[in-house]
């Protein structure tokens, strides 16, 4: 049971290049969310998704993209990539919405845009 | 719109010592409130969660509690060990059930 797992770890762009990162979570979670975490900002919510094939905008959706085409599965595309996407990315899923129901984090993958 | 404040923002205390983390929120129509620790470099493990009904919830030597009238909630850790060295997290989740906004964290040093 690995939870929930993000590729890549680490990757650095140039101005206006694209990329994927891809979220799996193995816990048959409902829930899938996207956050970024930057220095004196927190963590801040992208976008999320509430079941296979549904998306929602989050706090800071601008400049992102996403995908929920499987249930374990959830996309974050940076279709032209800006300095100020340079963050860490996180990956969260919980099984559905309920005051006894917490969200479970990967690792995070850190993106430079230069 | 939730805004979720923590105080200090860091602390440094030497091992053995009991110490508090504190949480404010700014709308009290919350769903629950948790309680997330972040290594260096690592992503977030949830350590307590507290119901929006509860007051406070217990594990080991960590105790949350939640006073929602006032939109506060407490951290305390007991015997702090250098092992629980790292950045704590507060979050709730508002009256929509689906998203969690954070505060900025405190990060806490242990000192042998």
């Amino acid at each position: 049971n690995a939870g929930v797992t993000q590729t890549p770890k680490f990757r650095v762009l140039k101005t206006g290049q694209s990329m994927t990162l891809l979220c799996a979570q193995d816990m048959n979670h409902e829930y899938m969310y996207w956050y970024r975490q930057d220095p004196g900002m927190g963590l801040r919510l992208i976008h999320y998704s509430v079941g296979e094939g549904t998306t929602a905008k989050g706090e800071v959706p601008d400049g992102y993209n996403v995908s929920r085409l499987k249930k374990q599965n959830f996309l974050l595309g940076l279709e032209s990539a800006a300095p100020s996407q340079t963050s860490v990315y996180f990956c969260a899923s919980s099984p559905w919405t309920s005051e006894r129901n917490t969200q479970y984090f990967g690792p995070g993958t850190r993106l430079t845009v230069l | 719109k939730q805004e979720v404040t923590q105080i200090p923002a860091a602390l440094s205390v030497p091992e053995g010592e009991n110490l508090v983390l504190n949480c404010s929120f700014t709308d009290s129509a919350i769903y629950n409130l948790q309680w997330f620790r972040q290594d260096p470099g690592k992503g977030l493990t949830s350590l307590l969660l507290i119901q929006s009904s509860q007051r406070e919830q217990t594990s080991g030597r960590l105790n949350a509690s939640l006073d929602k009238s006032s939109g506060r909630s407490t951290l305390y850790i007991a015997a702090s060990q250098p092992g629980d060295s790292a950045t704590y997290l507060c979050a709730v989740i508002g009256a929509s059930g689906s998203r969690l906004t954070f505060g900025e964290g405190t990060q806490l040093t242990v000192n042998p």
